[in-house]
């Protein structure tokens, strides 16, 4: 089975502050990286897809960059607000790309 | 608006009985996935389905069964064989038409889920 780790497991930040994680997959056999965003209450939703090494992607004061020969991502949030609180997916695509494989996930907790 | 729409919300099972959670799309997409979600773990892939009338087990299949006789249509059966079937549960879709560069690495869209616990 195919191992996808995230770190940390939670993490709380404090309004304004800038934060990261990491996803780590396997380094062979990519095809691509899925970063989600999953807020309480709500469904998942795609933050960004990511397929080639050294691929950086931004959205707004969040951004991700993929290392596919050493298998992790990071995702970046600058100035952090309370809406950015959510669990945050990542999900690894090998390259037989019918299997999606999911991370267990970061808990980011913003404080006011 | 198109979407996943997961019935119902929440479901109760009694011991030794079969419930079945609905998951339907209007996206148009080809392939459908169903994942579990226990406290503190991941979404571990349960099946899924790449076109119609095809399937394919996932991770955790054991107690579980689908079909997939309608395209947007992909139906979790969790059987009396499944030991511990409260969590909860999420169906996904998106588009998968091989050969189709612009479709091979579109994310998954997600329904709501559906809160399954034992009486």
């Amino acid at each position: 089975i195919l191992n996808v780790e995230q770190s940390p497991q939670s993490l709380h930040v404090q309004e304004g502050d800038s934060t990261n994680f990491t996803c780590s997959f396997p380094s062979s056999n990519f095809y691509a990286l899925h970063w989600y965003r999953w807020e309480t209450a709500k469904s998942p939703e795609a933050l960004f897809v990511m397929t080639l090494n050294g691929d950086e992607k931004k959205k707004g004061r969040i951004s991700a960059t993929l290392n596919t020969k050493e298998g992790y991502s990071y995702l970046y949030i600058k100035g952090s607000q309370p809406e950015d609180s959510a669990t945050y997916l990542c999900a690894f695509r090998d390259s037989s790309a019918s299997k999606i494989i999911f991370g267990s996930g970061t808990r980011l907790s913003i404080r006011p | 608006d198109g979407g996943i729409t997961q019935s119902p919300k929440y479901l109760f099972r009694k011991e030794g009985q079969n419930v079945t959670l609905s998951c339907e799309q209007n996206l148009n997409h080809d392939a459908m996935y169903w994942y579990r979600q226990d406290p503190g773990q991941g979404l571990r892939l349960i099946y899924y389905s790449q076109i119609v009338n095809d399937f394919q087990k996932g991770d955790i299949a054991e107690g579980y069964s689908v079909s997939r006789e309608k395209k947007e249509s992909f139906p979790l059966t969790v059987t009396s064989a499944q030991k511990n079937p409260t969590a909860f549960y999420l169906c996904a879709s998106r588009f998968n038409i091989p050969g189709a560069s612009q479709y091979s690495n579109q994310p998954q869209h997600f329904g709501d889920g559906t809160r399954l616990s034992i009486l």
